[in-house]
């Protein structure tokens, strides 16, 4: 059970480049989604994914487009790399804890993928 | 979705109680508090929820107020590695389970 799993974990790009960040999370979550964290800063909130063929945009989707063709993976594609794109991205799964408190929404993450966009 | 709003920073001694205060007052009805922490540059870390009982586990202890507008985590016997920026977040139960957003927490600091 490996959890949520990131690659790459470092890449540098160019501006103008294209590249996916991949996510694949082995829990059988419905959940996912895509942050992202600047030096000193909070997480920002991408895109985000209820299941398998459904996506949705959160507070700062503008430059980056997702899919979700399985329950399992959700890519993060850049198309166009901006220096403003420099940051480390985390993606997160989560399943509905079934307790007294039903729908509560418990989020496991992945260890990170640093973006430099020169 | 509500906003919270965490002290930049604290700081504990090690084995003391860490109580880390949030304030929430715009919750709504069907809100939950969340906690995660960020050890250095690690992904989050999942601690506790709840909607308006106290709450514990093995980590630590979540009180709301009864208005609920406050909450405070408190981490029983702070060791050195709970050196981490905690996150207090409230998130909509039911259907629309997608948003979590994230502020920029608190810097909790243990010294020996």
């Amino acid at each position: 059970n490996a959890g949520v799993t990131q690659t790459p974990k470092f890449r540098i790009l160019k501006i103008g480049q294209s590249m996916t960040l991949q996510c694949a999370q082995d829990m059988n979550h419905n959940y996912m989604y895509w942050y992202r964290q600047d030096p000193g800063m909070g997480l920002k909130l991408i895109y985000y994914s209820v299941g398998a063929g459904i996506t949705d945009k959160g507070e700062v989707p503008n430059g980056y487009n997702v899919s979700r063709s399985t329950t399992e993976d959700f890519p993060l594609r850049l198309e166009l790399a901006a220096p403003s794109q420099t940051s480390v991205y985390f993606c997160a799964s989560s399943y509905v804890m079934i307790t007294g408190q039903s729908g509560a929404n418990v989020l496991t993450f992945g260890a990170g993928s640093r973006l430099t966009v020169l | 979705d509500a906003k919270t709003t965490q002290p930049p920073s604290m700081d504990c001694a090690e084995g003391r109680a860490a109580n880390l205060p949030c304030n929430h007052s715009t919750i709504s009805g069907n809100e939950y508090v969340y906690w995660y922490r960020q050890i250095h540059s690690q992904g989050p870390q999942y601690i506790i929820h709840g909607l308006k009982n106290n709450e514990t586990n093995e980590m630590a202890s979540l009180i709301i107020t009864e208005d609920r507008k406050s909450s405070t985590l408190i981490l029983p016997h702070a060791t050195l590695r709970d050196t981490a920026v905690y996150y207090c977040i409230v998130g909509i139960r039911g259907s629309t389970l997608g948003r979590l957003y994230f502020g920029r927490g608190t810097q909790l600091t243990v010294w020996p």
